[in-house]
């Protein structure tokens, strides 16, 4: 099984600053990673697919970046709207979640 | 527009079966390339996939819980079916299903709302 480890577990940062969020896989995932936004009380929604690609209607300020094993979640200048939980997720092999990123107020 | 709905038990007696079903619109089960997935959500935890049908009765499983689980398709009514055996209070969590296919490039988009199961004796 694929493990995907998140870091670092909570991101305290300001609205308007940049939010670096990482991912790595236990093994190669090529690009079949993505990125999944939470709120409390809802459902994940899909952002970013591929690694790289932003999903239907999402922000330009949301970015993805990386490939194999190691990957990244950019929000370039954080949005009130913005403080969420944040999950990786590949389906190279099956399929896994990662732990989790919690991005909240400072 | 693609939506999901998840229903089912909210309570369950700890070593019963749970029945999850999973009723949609917007899409196909018949059309290449579509599946549905169920993943879940313990409380203040992280999501885990654990089953997923395509369109041609293809089915996959989470490794560590396959023995315990059944997805099943209806394409005639537009719903997927989830059954977890054994159940235990570790299995506590709102479960969600989610629309996978070329429109959502193979990702799981949409998800439904969920549906919080509680195992409990």
């Amino acid at each position: 099984e694929i493990v995907l480890t998140q870091s670092p577990a909570t991101l305290s940062l300001s609205p308007g600053e940049r939010a670096t969020l990482s991912c790595r896989a236990s093994q190669s995932v090529s690009s079949y990673l993505a990125w999944y936004q939470q709120k409390p009380g809802q459902a994940p929604r899909l952002l970013i697919y591929d690694a790289s690609n932003r999903a239907t209607g999402i922000p330009a300020r949301f970015s993805g970046g990386g490939s194999g094993t190691d990957f990244t979640l950019t929000i370039s200048s954080l949005e009130p709207e913005d403080f969420a939980v944040y999950y990786c997720q590949q389906r190279s092999n099956s399929f896994t979640f990662g732990p989790g990123t919690k991005v909240d107020i400072k | 527009q693609i939506t999901l709905k998840e229903s089912g038990p909210t309570l369950v007696k700890p070593t019963q079966t749970l029945t999850l079903t999973c009723i949609f619109s917007g899409f196909s089960l018949s059309t290449s390339g579509v599946g549905v997935g169920w993943i879940r959500q313990p409380p203040g935890k992280a999501l885990e996939w654990l089953a997923l049908v395509y369109w041609n009765d293809d089915k996959r499983y989470s490794p560590s819980l396959k023995s315990r689980l059944t997805i099943t398709k209806d394409t005639s009514k537009n719903q997927v079916v989830l059954k977890m055996t054994k159940m235990d209070p570790v299995d506590t969590a709102t479960y969600y299903c989610a629309h996978s296919s070329t429109v959502s490039n193979y990702w799981f988009d949409p998800w439904g709302q969920g549906t919080l199961v509680t195992v409990s004796s």
